[in-house]
């Protein structure tokens, strides 16, 4: 069965300091993978997604990037936080033709910015 | 573009009640999926029912059922026997049939449901 992985779950970060967010994705292969942030009292805002290996998509110009060494890997960085990056954020994935399927989460990470 | 309406920021009910959440979207597309989405205290998300829109019968897994109507852009979540683990967040989430990388998914701004014992 297919599972999603992402770490760390919490992270309290200074401001200007860099951030890595990874996600991993087991048991299928092309998936395509997703980065979404909830900020406090909001919904979901995607920002990152990916369709294969190096090919990233930006949803919101920001200071973060997002990057894909792997097939099942998708990590999201920030050179130097802002205090606007505290929120939640969320990696999903789904199948390379999603049909009428939907996403599948992970367990997301908590990041505050100091 | 799309939107996804959802008008009760909170709601409660009582154990073992039936409670329903709105949800209504606006789109010019005929064809799309429409998903509720469960976000417990832990965060992490869950699908918890989807529908076709090209379906007419209202979808349904186990306590979790929808009531459709594609010509008033409606999706309501009735969850019924209500149990304390239905205490979450729900998203009501918007695909277009056409959205077959999952970039376009809308998503509801939530509605927390507490679950009073």
């Amino acid at each position: 069965s297919q599972t999603i992985h992402q770490w760390p779950a919490t992270l309290v970060q200074p401001v200007g300091s860099p951030l890595s967010l990874e996600c991993t994705v087991e048991g299928t292969s092309n998936p395509n993978l997703y980065w979404y942030r909830q900020a406090a009292g909001r919904g979901l805002q995607l920002l990152f997604y990916s369709v294969g290996i190096g090919q990233i998509s930006s949803e919101v110009p920001q200071n973060l990037s997002a990057s894909r060494p792997q097939d099942r890997q998708f990590i999201l960085s920030s050179k130097k936080l802002l205090l606007s990056d505290s929120g939640f954020y969320l990696c999903a994935w789904s199948v390379a033709r999603m049909g009428n399927y939907g996403y599948t989460f992970g367990s997301g990470t908590r990041l505050t910015v100091v | 573009a799309q939107t996804v309406t959802q008008s009760q920021p909170e709601m409660s009910v009582q154990e073992a009640e039936t409670v329903t959440l709105s949800c209504t979207y606006d789109t010019s597309e005929s064809d799309y999926y429409l998903f509720w989405y469960k976000q417990p205290p832990s965060r992490q998300m869950i699908l918890v029912i989807r529908q076709e829109a090209y379906k007419q019968q209202n979808a349904t897994e186990n306590r979790f059922s929808v009531n459709f109507q594609k010509a008033a852009k409606s999706f309501s979540l009735k969850i019924s026997d209500s149990q304390l683990g239905d205490a979450a967040m729900y998203f009501c989430a918007y695909r277009s049939y056409f959205d077959n990388y999952g970039q376009n998914f809308v998503f509801g701004p939530g509605t927390r449901l507490s679950v009073l014992p």
